[in-house]
């Protein structure tokens, strides 16, 4: 069974210009998450995917940022502009469902340095 | 809010020993879930062990082992006979049973393991 999978794996951009990860989630997975890992920091939440809907957003900076996941499999995060903060590993996660028992599965991450 | 601290940025220990990772938590919830999780250089978390807060009984898995003190609110993680392939980043994470479904994770104990 593949994992989640997340492209691309490093990014480098210069700041103010737009960037977007897509994160493709362990089928079956409804739920997906996104989180911003600062270097040295533990992951942080950035919005929670019940299928389509976005029932958790509360921590995702909606001046500059934006996500999707049409029909409920596949999602992606976008950062337009970006800014030098932005700087971090963004990492995608899913599980089944809402029980904290069933197991979150992560993806590599994208490693996004803003220049 | 609740709250997760990882008070041991590094923690080193020699191949075919044991170590203890210590994590405190803060929370006002009375049925919560704790996590453990693996991060290895550039490659993907994964979980370690979990311990339901309702259970008195300290999970195992295998080398690892947890002392759940829930009066305490200290949820530490026991490596027994270190490998190589332990050396990691270990998060500590929390996640209510009911609510918003958020994890919370710490900052996070480098572990290194001496050959």
């Amino acid at each position: 069974e593949a994992g989640v999978v997340q492209s691309p794996r490093y990014k480098i951009i210069e700041k103010k210009q737009p960037v977007a990860f897509w994160c493709n989630p362990i089928s079956g997975h409804n739920t997906l998450y996104w989180y911003r890992q600062n270097l040295g920091q533990g992951p942080e939440l950035l919005i929670r995917y019940e299928n389509e809907e976005a029932v958790d957003d509360s921590q995702l900076p909606k001046d500059r940022f934006s996500a999707e996941r049409l029909k409920g499999v596949d999602s992606t995060l976008k950062i337009q502009p970006a800014e030098l903060g932005d700087s971090a590993v963004y990492l995608c996660a899913s599980n089944s469902g809402t029980s904290a028992y069933n197991e979150q599965f992560f993806g590599p991450g994208t490693r996004l340095t803003v220049l | 809010a609740q709250t997760v601290t990882q008070s041991q940025p590094e923690m080193s220990v020699q191949e075919a020993e044991t170590v203890t990772l210590s994590c405190t938590y803060d929370t006002s919830e009375s049925d919560y879930y704790l996590f453990w999780y693996k991060q290895p250089p550039s490659r993907q978390m994964i979980l370690v062990i979990r311990q339901e807060a309702y259970k008195q009984q300290n999970a195992t898995e295998n080398r690892f082992s947890v002392n759940f003190q829930k009066a305490a609110k200290s949820f530490s993680l026991k490596i027994s006979d270190s490998q190589l392939g332990d050396a990691a980043m270990y998060f500590c994470a929390y996640r209510a049973s009911s609510g918003t479904y958020k994890y919370i994770f710490g900052t996070g104990t480098r572990l290194k393991v001496l050959a």
